[in-house]
C-alpha cells in the first residue's frame, strides 16, 4: 500500500491569490495524478505528473492555471493560480498501485474555499 | 470517450436492507471496472474491482459482476450496516489508457 500525505488539508483563500498544494508519497511512484472534486460532484482528472517531464493536462485544464511540479519520485505540487470562487473544490493527489492498474491510492484531499 | 453512469442518489436505507447501486459504462476496448468508496471524513479508497467479463469483485460483503452484454457493473450488498454509509463511485480504466474515469457518485445513508 501507499501512504499519501497532502498539505494543506483545508484553506480559505482570497480571490486572485494562488495556493500550492503539496503531495508526499511514502514510496517511489512513476505517475501521480491530480483530481478535482467540486461540491456534490464526481472526481475530474486535472493532470498526470511524471517525474522529469511536464505534466499532461486533461481537456479544460491548462498549465497556466494549474502548474504542477514533480521534482522526484515521491513528491508533487499543484498550484491553483489566480483563484476565483469557482475553484472552490477538494483537490486530490493519487498514485497507481503499479502498472496502470486503475487501483489508485488517494490522499485525503485539500479542501479549498475561495471567497 | 469512455465513461460511467451510475444511479443518482441519495439513497437511504434501514439496517439489514438490500442495497443495489446501478452502474453502466461506455468504453472502447476492454476496460477494467472498479467501485471506490469514500466514508465520511476519509479519503477515497478502492472497494472492489473486476478486470474482465463475468469477473465478480467482492469485498466487505459487497459484490459486483462485470457484465459485458449489458455493459454494467452494479454494486450489491445483501444486508447493509450503519457503517456502510458513504459515497460510492463507479469507475473504469480503459485497456488502452491509464486514466481512471469516475461516475458521479451515489450517497448512501443507512439508518439504525
Amino acid at each position: 500500500s501507499a501512504v499519501i500525505s497532502q498539505k494543506p488539508s483545508r484553506d480559505i483563500c482570497q480571490r486572485g491569490t494562488s495556493l500550492t498544494i503539496q503531495c508526499q508519497v511514502d514510496s517511489q511512484v512513476t505517475m501521480m495524478f491530480w483530481y478535482r472534486q467540486q461540491p456534490g460532484q464526481s472526481l475530474t482528472l486535472i493532470a498526470t505528473a511524471n517525474q522529469g517531464s511536464e505534466a499532461t493536462y486533461e481537456s479544460g485544464f491548462v498549465i497556466d492555471k494549474f502548474p504542477i511540479s514533480r521534482p522526484n519520485l515521491t513528491f508533487s505540487t499543484l498550484t491553483v493560480s489566480n483563484m476565483s470562487p469557482e475553484d472552490s473544490s477538494i483537490y486530490l493527489c493519487s498514485v497507481d498501485r503499479g502498472g496502470n492498474t486503475g487501483e489508485l491510492f488517494f490522499g485525503e484531499g485539500s479542501r479549498l474555499t475561495v471567497l | 470517450g469512455d465513461s460511467v453512469t451510475q444511479m443518482e442518489g441519495p439513497v437511504t436505507l434501514s439496517e439489514e436492507a438490500f442495497l443495489t447501486i446501478n452502474c453502466t459504462y461506455t468504453a472502447t476496448g476492454y476496460p477494467s471496472l472498479f467501485w471506490y468508496v469514500q466514508y465520511p471524513g476519509e479519503g477515497l479508497q478502492l472497494l472492489l474491482k473486476a478486470t474482465k467479463a463475468d469477473d465478480k469483485g467482492s469485498n466487505k460483503g459487497f459484490e459486483a459482476t462485470y457484465r459485458k452484454e449489458t455493459t454494467s457493473f452494479h454494486l450489491e450488498k445483501g444486508s447493509v450496516q450503519v457503517s456502510d454509509s458513504a459515497v460510492y463511485f463507479c469507475a473504469l480504466i480503459s485497456s488502452n489508457d491509464y486514466k481512471l474515469s469516475f461516475g458521479a457518485g451515489t450517497t448512501v445513508t443507512v439508518r439504525a
